[in-house]
């Protein structure tokens, strides 16, 4: 079954240090790729896409994440978190019936 | 565009009782989502619909959980009786294809 993985429940970093939050998916072919972030009480709000191309894309709020087919990864990056950043961080795949197929999120928190 | 609009914004009701929960897509979409959120279930899709015609309803929990789409500017979610475990925040989200998906900012549902 198609499925979208986020190995990682709860990630704690302190301000100032890098961030990788991990995805992995489950397709038989290469899906559109997205990563979303929500913050608390609110709805998701989209940081990036991947859907061809260049498999290093760089979103909203000085994100980027890799995109690699041989590892069915796409990990979402960066380098300096802030305080801003604490959130849940959700990767999502969209299928060939249109349907977006979301992984379980992944809780940031940051360390002053 | 006002985006995706969603009402109510909070709903406390009792056990037993009918909710009715609704959306207004963004206009010119042709694709409408209903999630529901929880603590300990995550981001879970529940309908969806393309074109006003529902595609895919196998989240949707039981017989009590109906959805509707009389226009494509327009969906409802009903839930009927509610029941305490209905709890929990309701998404609903639009796309225009293959791009990226506008969520609304929620319902949160309490059945008391």
């Amino acid at each position: 079954a198609q499925s979208v993985t986020q190995p990682d429940i709860h990630i704690t970093v302190s301000e100032g240090a890098s961030l990788e939050l991990r995805c992995n998916y489950s397709y038989g072919a290469t899906p559109y790729l997205f990563w979303y972030v929500q913050s608390p009480g609110q709805g998701l709000q989209l940081l990036l896409k991947y859907f061809s191309g260049d498999t290093l894309v760089q979103g909203i709020k000085g994100f980027e994440a890799e995109f690699k087919r041989s590892q069915s990864s796409f990990n979402l990056r960066k380098p300096s978190v802030h305080w801003s950043d604490a959130a849940e961080y959700f990767c999502a795949a969209l299928d060939y019936g249109q349907n977006f197929v979301f992984g379980p999120g992944t809780r940031l928190s940051v360390l002053p | 565009d006002a985006g995706v609009i969603q009402s109510p914004r909070h709903e406390v009701t009792e056990m037993g009782q009918e909710v009715t929960l609704r959306c207004k897509p963004i206009s010119g979409h042709n694709s409408l989502f209903w999630y529901r959120q929880t603590m300990m279930r995550g981001l879970e899709l529940l309908i969806y619909f393309n074109n006003n015609v529902p595609i895919d309803d196998s989240g949707m929990p039981e017989d009590r959980f109906s959805a509707k789409m009389p226009n494509a500017s327009f969906s409802t979610l009903k839930i009927q009786p509610s029941e305490p475990r209905d709890s929990a925040v309701y998404f609903c989200a639009s796309s225009g294809g293959v791009e990226k998906l506008f969520f609304g900012s929620g319902t949160q549902l309490s059945v008391l």
